[in-house]
C-alpha cells in the first residue's frame, strides 16, 4: 500500500532550527511536496523535491533520499508565524499526491 | 490575481438535507480536485477532473457527486449529509495533466451538519 509517516507534533522555541521527517511509500514516485496549513486554512505549498539533495529557499530547505523514502522540512529562525501543520505529500506514478496527516509546529516564545 | 475561489467559506446543512459546494478558478488550469480534510487528518481526495474527463476515488462515498461544467468551475454536491461529513471541502487546481505540477488550494468550505 500506499503510506505516509510524519510526527503527529513538535515543539520548539522562536528563533532555534526544526526538523520535520517525512518517510513516504508509493507505487512509483514523481517527487516529494511539503505544504504549511494554518489551522482553519487551506494548504500553502513550500517545496518540490524530485532529485537527491537538499533544497534551500530562505529560512526554509527541504532534503530528499530516494533511496531511503526519506524527506525533511528545516525550518530557520523559527517565528512564531511559523505555527502550523507541515504536511508531506509523496506523487505517485499516476501523478497523484499521497498525503501525510501532517506534523502539527507549536513555537515557543 | 489569479486564485482558487470557494464559496460558501462556512456552510451549515441540517442532516440528510442537500447542500453543494463550489470553486471556481481564474488560473485556467486543466486540473480540478475536491478533498475532503477532517481535523488533524490527512485531505482525502475525493474526486478529480483532468480537463471534462471526471474520475472517482473507489472510496468516495456514492453521496458525494461533482460537476465540471467548464474549466473554471467545479461543484461538489453531498445529496444527504451525515454527521461524519461534517469536515473542510478543499478544491485544488493544477495546470498540467500527468506532470509534477504544483496543486494550488482554495481557502476551503467548512461545513457543518447539524
Amino acid at each position: 500500500g500506499q503510506n505516509i509517516d510524519q510526527p503527529t507534533e513538535m515543539t520548539a522555541t522562536e528563533g532555534a532550527i526544526v526538523q520535520i521527517n517525512c518517510t513516504y511509500q508509493t507505487s512509483g514516485f514523481n517527487g516529494l511536496f511539503w505544504y504549511q496549513q494554518h489551522a482553519g486554512e487551506a494548504p500553502t505549498f513550500l517545496s518540490y523535491n524530485v532529485l537527491d539533495g537538499l533544497e534551500e529557499k530562505g529560512r526554509f530547505s527541504s532534503f530528499l533520499s530516494r533511496s531511503k523514502g526519506y524527506s525533511y522540512l528545516l525550518l530557520k529562525e523559527l517565528q512564531m508565524k511559523d505555527s502550523a501543520s507541515y504536511l508531506c505529500a509523496a506523487m505517485d506514478s499516476n501523478y497523484q499526491l499521497i498525503w501525510g496527516a501532517g506534523t502539527k509546529l507549536i513555537i515557543k516564545p | 490575481d489569479a486564485m482558487v475561489i470557494q464559496n460558501p467559506r462556512y456552510q451549515v446543512t441540517q442532516f440528510g438535507k442537500p447542500v453543494t459546494l463550489s470553486c471556481s478558478q481564474t488560473l485556467n488550469h486543466n486540473v480540478m480536485y475536491w478533498y475532503q480534510q477532517k481535523s488533524s487528518q490527512a485531505p482525502k481526495l475525493l474526486f478529480h477532473y483532468y480537463d471534462k474527463d471526471f474520475n472517482n476515488e473507489a472510496d468516495t462515498p456514492d453521496n458525494f457527486q461533482s460537476r465540471r461544467p467548464n474549466t473554471s468551475f467545479c461543484f461538489l454536491d453531498i445529496r444527504s449529509p451525515g454527521l461524519g461529513d461534517a469536515a473542510m471541502y478543499l478544491c485544488a487546481t493544477r495546470e498540467g495533466g500527468r506532470t509534477t505540477d504544483t496543486q494550488y488550494f482554495g481557502p476551503g468550505t467548512r461545513l457543518t451538519v447539524l
